[in-house]
Parts: structure tokens; C-alpha cells; sequence
């Protein structure tokens, strides 16, 4: 089945304890991005990705890293999160171009105490 | 600068009225793709409808419809005879340039029985 597989689903982590949020698709996609949701705010980009070792950042970044060493992974890395960093965060994959828009993964509830 | 703006932030209805939902969208692209997504309470981002910027035919899917208007920038989505199951919160998104995407801040629908 074609999809993005996101984890963990929940995460409650302390301020400053480094995370990884791991994001691997199986559909070949080259772009790859991730968003977080705030009330109010809608998806905000925080980075993304066109190919393998091609990174950007997006609207939000601050606070966040990224790496794209296979195609298939892209791992959202928290260096020293803080509270202002609990969100519900979501990778996504597309095709390069091609107008269809996203397959999103499940989406990681997390939350910085 | 690419902008969509959901100007309803939370509406409700009681079940089995029609429900219209606004998006209005900011582009200079002349290519680009239009989307609606549903979240519902579990979390997950549920693709409804994608449109080009080439095609204004409206379309009708059972009870869901979306009339997309260049001329006023809008791409609405009408949900009749409304169900307990359509509350959820909905975003538009527009697609632009190669695959960026941006999200407007959602409406929350609450369909009360």
C-alpha cells in the first residue's frame, strides 16, 4: 500500500531532550516536506525537500533540522525542543511537478513540557 | 505572495442543512492546483478534491460539491443535506511552483444532530 509512515504517533517529551521524528515513504516520491498545525494557523511548513541532499526551509524552521540521505526517509530532528514546539506535525511526499498534491502521513502529536 | 484565507473559522449546522465553506486564494502563478482536505477528529488528512487552474468546471461528488471561480479567486465546497459525520475540520490548500503548498487556516465544521 502506498503511504507515509510517520512515529511515533504521540511523543511527550522535556524541554531540551533531543527527538527525532522519523517520516519513510514507499511511492518513489522525490519531494518531501514537513508541516505543523496550530490552531488557527493551519499547516506551516517547516522544511522540505526536492531530492536526496537537497533541503530547504520553509516558513518555520527555527528550532528544527532536517536530512535527506535516502530518498525514502526524512527525518524532523529537535535539537533541544522547547514548549513552544508541541504541535501536531505531518511529513508528506509528491511527486516532483505533477499537481497532485500530497500523501500525508498520520501526523505526531507532540508535546514539549 | 501566495495566500489562502478561510475566512470561517468555526461553523455549525444542525444536521441535514447545507453548509457552505470559503476559500479564497492570492496567486500570481498561472499554473496552479487547488485542494480541499478533511480532518476529522482522529487526526489524519483526508484528501476530498484537486482542480487545476485551467479547469473551472464545478464538480458534484453525492452530497459534496465546489464551485471554483477565478474571476473572485475562490474555490468554495458545499456539503448538503449535512451528516453528524461530516463535522471535522477542512482546509483548502493551493499548490504552486513545483510543488510548495499553502495551507489556509481551516474551519471547523460541528454538524449537531
Amino acid at each position: 500500500e502506498a503511504q507515509v509512515t510517520q512515529n511515533p504517533r504521540y511523543l511527550i517529551t522535556v524541554t531540551g531532550k533531543k527527538l527525532t521524528v522519523t517520516c519513510s515513504q514507499n511511492m518513489n516520491h522525490e519531494y518531501m516536506s514537513w508541516y505543523r498545525q496550530d490552531p488557527g494557523l493551519g499547516l506551516r511548513q517547516i522544511y522540505y525537500s526536492m531530492n536526496v541532499e537537497v533541503t530547504d526551509k520553509g516558513d518555520v524552521p527555527e528550532g528544527y533540522k532536517v536530512s535527506r540521505k535516502e530518498k525514502r526517509n526524512f527525518p524532523l530532528i529537535l535539537e533541544s525542543p522547547s514548549p513552544n514546539q508541541t504541535s501536531l506535525y505531518f511529513c508528506a511526499s509528491s511527486l516532483r511537478g505533477t499537481g497532485y498534491g500530497y500523501t500525508f502521513g498520520s501526523g505526531t502529536r507532540l508535546t514539549v513540557v | 505572495a501566495q495566500k489562502v484565507t478561510q475566512a470561517q473559522t468555526e461553523i455549525s449546522v444542525v444536521e441535514k442543512e447545507d453548509v457552505t465553506l470559503d476559500c479564497v486564494y492570492e496567486t500570481r502563478d498561472t499554473t496552479y492546483y487547488l485542494f480541499w482536505y478533511k480532518q476529522p477528529p482522529s487526526g489524519e488528512l483526508v484528501f476530498l478534491i484537486r482542480r487545476n487552474s485551467f479547469d473551472e468546471q464545478n464538480e458534484i461528488s453525492g452530497r459534496y460539491s465546489w464551485n471554483f471561480q477565478k474571476s473572485t479567486s475562490s474555490f468554495n465546497f458545499t456539503i448538503t443535506a449535512s451528516q453528524v459525520v461530516d463535522s471535522a475540520v477542512y482546509f483548502c490548500a493551493l499548490e504552486y511552483n513545483n510543488n510548495d503548498m499553502r495551507f489556509g487556516a481551516g474551519t471547523r465544521l460541528t454538524v449537531k444532530p
